[in-house]
């Protein structure tokens, strides 16, 4: 199967930029997707990047790609304390049937 | 619109019991997929289905577990004679399918949260 990895905490203070990483070993992986999850809630889709992109800017969010070496991260600007969560990263292959994710980093933000 | 709806959002079995989970895709979508989360686990998937047919069920275990989706009404995931390691948050997903060209798009419901005594 596909391996997504990505770091369990990342610690912040509040105004600083977070920034979690991720890991994936498929190279035929299509979408790359960034998934935050809330206590009790489900998950929210945070933002996307196609493949053949390096770097997408989402307001708060720059999703950076490197293909190469297979690695993805997600820089949240500006971290507030709204922005504790998990986050978890995630790939689509080329069919979009089934999402591959990592174990997801709990990202914890002190005012 | 709403978006994607899943209830219970608890569910509590015991052993040896039946566990029913219902997913309700958001509207214009016609793509569900299954994923379970296992406490301190990212999301694993498990079934992919359209109207009528399941596409992938790579991942589901080979017994005690099946999904639907009919013609009308909400796709089903169930769960034969549970055990306690079946205790997991269940996830549904939908989309509106690849021809769309939004296809990558997957949204989420709240989960069901099974627990097993």
């Amino acid at each position: 199967g596909e391996d997504v990895e990505q770091s369990l905490f990342l610690s912040v203070r509040e105004g600083d930029s977070s920034v979690i990483n991720c890991t994936y070993t498929d190279s035929s992986s299509t979408y790359l997707y960034w998934y935050k999850q809330e206590p009790g809630a489900g998950l929210q889709l945070l933002t996307y990047i196609f493949s053949n992109m390096d770097m997408k800017q989402d307001q708060r969010l720059t999703v950076l790609l490197n293909k190469k070496d297979k690695h993805l991260s997600l820089r949240i600007a500006d971290t507030q304390t709204g922005d504790s969560a998990i986050y978890f990263c995630a790939e689509s292959l080329y069919n979009f049937n089934k999402f591959y994710f990592g174990s997801g980093t709990k990202l914890n933000v002190k005012p | 619109n709403a978006g994607v709806m899943q209830n219970p959002r608890h569910l509590v079995r015991r052993r040896g019991q039946e566990a029913r989970l219902r997913c309700s895709p958001m509207k214009g979508h016609s793509h569900v997929y299954w994923y379970r989360q296992l406490p301190e686990e990212g999301l694993k998937f498990m079934v992919y289905l359209q109207k009528e047919n399941i596409i992938d069920e790579s991942g589901m275990p080979k017994e005690r577990f099946s999904a639907e989706f009919p013609k009308e009404g909400p796709s089903i995931l169930r769960i034969q004679q549970v055990v306690r390691g079946d205790s997991a948050a269940y996830f549904c997903a939908s989309s509106r399918g690849t021809t769309s060209g939004k296809g990558y798009e997957q949204y989420f419901g709240p989960g069901t949260r099974l627990t097993v005594t």
